[in-house]
């Protein structure tokens, strides 16, 4: 069975700082991976998908890694802003696993003026 | 590109009561899902349709729980009688095909069960 963890659970920075959040997975047969970002009463938004051929991905300020061996990711910020707080979920898709989700708890970021 | 439409956004129920949730995913996504996210974990998988049809529903308490998608698009999901532990947000999602094409998330139905 798969599962998926997260650190740390929650993460208080002042703005500007570059900060990583890390996520590791127990079954290293993805078929990709996933971070997402959550807002409070909101939906899930996708940030970056990483096929488990890739090594990384970024996106302005975002860039995600992927060691698909040691079963681990991560999520690295640079200039962090208020705005990005949020939740951060990762989220896996095993290989033959039709296209189901499976998510880590999350990381919960406050950015602080 | 309309999203994904989910409703109601809050309901608040007593224990043993019904309760259905509704969503309408985006025209021409052939993949539906049902998540459920208890306060302070991840979601998870309740059922998944392809069209009209269940791929996987292994998560699903089907005692209680009951999904269905009628003619391939929108989708209800009913929960009868309500548990205090079905407190939740319930997430729908729809994407264009079983495989990964991208997931597009609703902003979610809010359940409180008292």
């Amino acid at each position: 069975k798969q599962e998926v963890t997260q650190i740390p659970a929650a993460l208080s920075v002042p703005e500007g700082e570059n900060l990583v959040l890390n996520c590791s997975f127990t079954d290293s047969a993805i078929y990709n991976l996933q971070w997402f970002r959550q807002d409070p009463g909101k939906g899930l938004t996708s940030l970056l998908l990483i096929q488990s051929s890739q090594r990384e991905q970024t996106s302005g300020r975002l860039n995600a890694s992927l060691d698909k061996s040691s079963g681990r990711s991560t999520l690295y910020i640079a200039a962090s802003q208020p705005g990005d707080s949020a939740t951060y979920l990762c989220a896996v898709v095993l290989e033959g696993g039709g296209n189901k989700l499976t998510f880590g708890t999350g990381t919960q970021l406050k950015v602080e003026l | 590109e309309a999203g994904v439409a989910q409703s109601p956004r809050y309901k608040i129920i007593e224990k043993r009561q019904s309760v259905a949730f509704w969503c309408n995913p985006i025209s021409g996504h052939a993949t539906l899902y049902w998540y459920q996210q208890i306060l302070g974990q991840g979601p998870k998988l309740l059922i998944q349709f392809q069209n009209n049809g269940v791929v996987d529903d292994s998560q699903l308490p089907k005692d209680r729980f009951s999904a269905e998608r009628l003619k391939g698009v929108d989708s209800t999901l009913k929960i009868q009688p309500a548990k205090l532990e079905d407190s939740a947000v319930y997430l729908c999602a729809s994407s264009f095909g079983q495989k990964y094409y991208g997931y597009t998330f609703g902003s979610g139905t809010r359940l409180t069960v008292v």
